[in-house]
């Protein structure tokens, strides 16, 4: 069974366009996140929400935005794509129960490319 | 504000020898430590976290990684490589005051040579 699982695994898009990455975990988890994996493996957190509420906003650009329509999904849609966007997406579950230690489960990733 | 840094983006060793990568964070509050193994095109998988229980923590695949508040270090060791190990590790970290959410250091890509 997979815990955390992304759709697509890959995709490739042209400057400008809008697309979604989809997200779902069946762990039971209440906090969801995501972040970016740029071309030289460096893994930077986006947005996490708990419970459907943004708890965490990254300074990223309003191009893109997360939605969250239950606790098991959290969506990511970017609009008018840009070269820079092109990156590894991984999105994540825990929960969040006022502490930090409990563990993230990753997704396997979704790699963007955007021409 | 919390950082990590990963001391050699990339460590090369021979299988059967001594695996050593280095991890130095930087935290206003007490850490907790976590260190992720990333195999090629897949996701992270925990192998072992630091909770302020015991300093030395025992992880999955052999791997263990000792806490040195003095040091502010959490460097992850295995006596022996294996060709498996062979892969992306990234230490972070993460505290209660910012939900929980991780900070890694740039990685460091194990190699492991026959």
């Amino acid at each position: 069974d997979t815990a955390v699982s992304q759709t697509p695994k890959y995709l490739v898009t042209q400057m400008g366009n809008d697309k979604s990455i989809k997200c779902e975990q069946n762990l039971g988890h209440d906090t969801m996140y995501w972040y970016k994996q740029d071309s030289k493996k460096f893994l930077k957190i986006m947005f996490s929400y708990n419970n459907k509420e943004l708890i965490i906003n990254e300074t990223v650009p309003n191009r893109f935005s997360p939605k969250s329509p239950d606790k098991a999904h959290l969506n990511l849609h970017i609009n008018s794509l840009e070269l820079g966007d092109s990156a590894v997406y991984f999105c994540a579950s825990s929960v969040l129960r006022g502490g930090a230690t409990d563990t993230q489960y990753f997704g396997p990733g979704t790699r963007l490319t955007v021409l | 504000a919390q950082s990590v840094t990963q001391l050699g983006s990339h460590v090369s060793v021979s299988e059967g020898a001594l695996v050593l990568l280095r991890c130095n964070y930087s935290s206003s509050v007490p850490p907790y430590l976590f260190w992720y193994v990333q195999y090629p095109n897949q996701g992270l998988q925990l192998l072992l976290k630091y909770t302020s229980a015991a300093t030395l923590v025992k992880g999955i695949n052999g791997f263990e990684a000792e806490f040195k508040k003095s040091e502010t270090s959490f460097h992850l060791t295995k006596p022996s490589a294996h060709m498996s190990d062979a892969a992306e590790y990234f230490c972070a970290v993460s505290d209660n005051n910012a939900g929980n959410m991780l900070t890694f250091g740039g990685g460091t890509r194990l190699m492991v040579k026959p």
